[in-house]
C-alpha cells in the first residue's frame, strides 16, 4: 500500500485553464503538505495542514488554494494556469505539527505539472 | 530566517568509494533537527538519515553517516562502498524548533560503475 499517494503523477495543460491535484495518505498523521519543486530542483514549501487546519501559507499566488476535507486529504487547485507554474508538485505528510517534533516527512511520488 | 547551503551542486563517485556531501546552516536555535534525504531519478524523495542536535553522537544508517560539527553549523553525509543505486539528488534539511522544514538546494549525486 503506498502510504502518501498523489494524482495525477503527470499533467499536461494549457495557459488558462484550471487543474487539482489530489494527495491522500494512509498514515494516520496529523499534517500534510504541498511542496513544489521547480527544473532546478529547489524544493519550497507552498502550504502545510494540521488536521484540516491550515498553519503555513508561504507567498504563492491566490490562484493556488489547498482543500483539506480531511486529514487524511490534502488537494491543491489551481486556477488560471501559468508557463511558470510548470513544475513537479509534491505531496508530503508528517506525525505532528512541524516544530512539535522530529518533522520527517513522507512524501508522495509527485506530479509532474506542464503547462504549455 | 534559517537557511540551507549545499554548495556542491554536483558530484561523482566511483562504484565502492567513499564521497562526502556538504551541508552547512545558519541558526540561532540550540535545538533542531537536520535531515537528508534522497531524491532517485524515480522522483520520490526518501529520508535517508536524522540527526538532533542535542546528540552529540553522530547517526549512522548503515553505510550513511553524518558528520555533524554544532558549533561549525555543519552537517555532512558520508556514504561509504557507494553503490549504483546511491545515484540521486541528495538534500540536506532543517528543522528548527518552531519552523517549517527548509530544504539546501541539493547535490546531483552521479555513482559511475
Amino acid at each position: 500500500d503506498t502510504a502518501v499517494s498523489q494524482t495525477p503523477k503527470y499533467l499536461v495543460t494549457q495557459m488558462g485553464n484550471d487543474k487539482s491535484i489530489k494527495c491522500e495518505q494512509n498514515l494516520g498523521h496529523d499534517t500534510m503538505y504541498w511542496y513544489k519543486q521547480d527544473s532546478k530542483k529547489f524544493l519550497k514549501i507552498m502550504f502545510s495542514y494540521n488536521n484540516k487546519e491550515l498553519i503555513i501559507n508561504e507567498t504563492v499566488p491566490n490562484r493556488f488554494s489547498p482543500k483539506s476535507p480531511d486529514k487524511a486529504h490534502l488537494n491543491l487547485h489551481i486556477n488560471s494556469l501559468e508557463l511558470g507554474d510548470s513544475a513537479v508538485y509534491f505531496c508530503a505528510s508528517s506525525q505532528g505539527e512541524q516544530g512539535f517534533g522530529p518533522g520527517e516527512l513522507f512524501f508522495g511520488e509527485g506530479s509532474r505539472l506542464t503547462v504549455l | 530566517a534559517q537557511t540551507v547551503t549545499q554548495s556542491q551542486p554536483e558530484m561523482s563517485v566511483q562504484e565502492a568509494e567513499t564521497v562526502t556531501l556538504s551541508c552547512t546552516y545558519d541558526t540561532s536555535e540550540n535545538n533542531y533537527y537536520l535531515f537528508w534525504y534522497k531524491q532517485p531519478p524515480s522522483r520520490q524523495m526518501i529520508l535517508v538519515i536524522r540527526q538532533e542536535a542535542y546528540k552529540q553522537q553522530n547517526a549512522t544508517e548503515n553505510r550513511f553517516s553524518v558528520n555533524f560539527q554544532k558549533a561549525a553549523k555543519s552537517f555532512s553525509l558520508k556514504i561509504s562502498d557507494s553503490q549504483l543505486g546511491d545515484t540521486a539528488m541528495y538534500f540536506c534539511a532543517f528543522q528548527g524548533g518552531s519552523e517549517k522544514l527548509v530544504f539546501g538546494k541539493g547535490t546531483k549525486l552521479t555513482v559511475n560503475p
